[in-house]
């Protein structure tokens, strides 16, 4: 079983509807959550990080951690056909078990057609 | 934000050539920087990490001779690949982590290398 699970896809929606990405993983040391988006032929951006539990908003942008049930989440509002790109969620512990290594997913590509 | 600086964005030359990438951060002091190589369609493969002024791990299966990695400073670190063949052609992308702990890590916009 992999670390971090992630449904690679693909992702097809229209242009405005509300986009919801999702991952779960395995290791319950794991204590920071990140989201990235990567265009074709581009290395991945940072778009959200967030610690524990929780949800963190920033624009039209949304991710939500559920720690007891192992699944973290990425919510895009009126999405837009240049919100097209792969996602990788990724988390890591922090240290607590001796490990800074960031574990990805393998990544949900997303279209939104205009 | 973080940026991380990779250069050359594309490489074209011969088998037999070896090839120097250089990963930077600009804005901060990596402690840490990681090389990872992407296939098409397909996920980030850890390829090693450094840390500052100390030998790379490497990732089980990655050839050391093959790839080496240096990291000088909290701000540079490059991946030579030596003596490249045409099975070495993928997309080389490196990421940099602060520090600070318990920061992200940041990503450079990646190398497309290709071997003929």
């Amino acid at each position: 079983q992999k670390e971090v699970e992630q449904d690679p896809g693909p992702l097809s929606v229209p242009e405005g509807a509300i986009v919801s990405l999702n991952c779960t993983y395995s290791n319950s040391a794991f204590q920071y959550f990140m989201w990235y988006r990567q265009y074709s032929r581009k290395g991945p951006e940072l778009l959200m990080y967030t610690y524990s539990s929780g949800n963190k908003e920033d624009g039209r942008f949304t991710a939500q951690v559920d720690k007891s049930s192992k699944y973290i989440s990425l919510f895009i509002r009126d999405s837009q056909p240049s919100d097209s790109a792969t996602y990788l969620c990724a988390s890591y512990d922090g240290g607590v078990t001796g490990g800074f290594k960031t574990i990805f997913g393998a990544g949900t590509r997303l279209f939104v057609k205009a | 934000g973080a940026v991380v600086s990779q250069h050359p964005s594309r490489v074209i030359c011969k088998s037999g050539t070896s090839v120097k990438i250089e990963c930077r951060s600009l804005d901060f002091q990596a402690t840490t920087m990681f090389w990872y190589r992407q296939f098409p369609k397909k996920s980030l493969m850890l390829m090693a990490t450094s840390n500052e002024g100390s030998k790379a791990t490497y990732e089980q299966g990655v050839e050391k001779d093959k790839f080496l990695i240096n990291h000088a400073s909290l701000t540079l670190s490059t991946l030579t690949v030596t003596s490249a063949h045409p099975e070495d052609s993928s997309f080389y992308i490196c990421s940099a982590r602060a520090r600070t702990v318990n920061q992200p890590q940041h990503f450079g916009d990646g190398t497309r290398l290709s071997i003929l």
